[in-house]
């Protein structure tokens, strides 16, 4: 079935770095574009990053702009989120989702599979 | 980045329709049809519930329905039922850099 599994979390002194990973299964990777989104302890949702289909085109929120990174493998069906420079503020749970427009290059902004989530905490 | 405008808090009875609204601007719902909306149960990932704007994925029951009038977007339950009991979420594609803007949430209580 279609699946997407998050593994990578844990805990990180600030101004550590941890590296996230998305595994897909069930659907054809390489053609959709892949979202981060997270949702920091009692918190709602917030947009992270979306990557095109061919990891061409990047486009993140400005709260993570210059200190995360989003990278993908279509031969692995793996997608990656590498954290850098991480805060306090940068604690939730990371989760990896799928658009669902499959046409290359477009989207509807919107996440239609999701992972369980992987939980990333920042203290010393 | 200011997040999108949602209430708190909506309840109703079973069987009853319940409306929860999301407000934007001209920049982000009111410009553009990519409006979507999440159910979340405590501790589980979201679920898309619908997407620009009124389209149901796959598997949706049709007691969810969205629409859009200027800079607000509703999604309407209709036959509430308990399992309907969950935090939603609206999310719109914004022009800014930050592409994807959340609504602040809402608490649906079943009476």
């Amino acid at each position: 079935q279609v699946q997407l599994v998050e593994s990578g979390g844990g805990v990180v002194q600030p101004w550590g770095s941890l590296r996230l990973s998305c595994a897909a299964s069930g659907f054809t990777f390489s053609s959709y574009g892949m979202h981060w989104v997270r949702q920091a302890p009692g918190k709602g949702l917030e947009w992270v990053a979306l990557m095109s289909y061919d990891g061409m085109n990047i486009y993140y929120a400005d709260s993570v702009k210059g200190r995360f990174t989003v990278s993908r493998d279509n031969y692995q069906n793996t997608m990656y989120l590498q954290l850098s420079s991480l805060r306090a503020e940068d604690t939730a749970v990371y989760y990896c989702a799928r658009d669902p427009e499959p046409r290359p290059d477009y989207y509807y902004y919107a996440m239609d599979v999701w992972g369980q989530g992987t939980t990333v905490t920042v203290s010393s | 980045q200011s997040a999108l405008t949602q209430p708190a808090s909506v309840s109703g009875s079973p069987g009853q329709s319940i409306t929860i609204s999301c407000t934007g601007t001209s920049s982000d719902v009111g410009g553009y049809r990519f409006v979507s909306w999440y159910q979340q149960h405590p501790g589980k990932a979201p679920r898309l519930m619908i997407y620009k704007v009124s389209d149901r994925p796959s598997g949706v029951s049709n007691r969810f329905s969205g629409s859009k009038s200027g800079n607000t977007a509703s999604l309407t339950i209709s036959g509430l039922q308990a399992e309907d009991e969950a935090d939603y979420y609206c999310s719109s594609y914004r022009l800014t850099s930050t592409l994807v803007v959340f609504g602040t949430g809402t608490k649906l209580t079943v009476l």
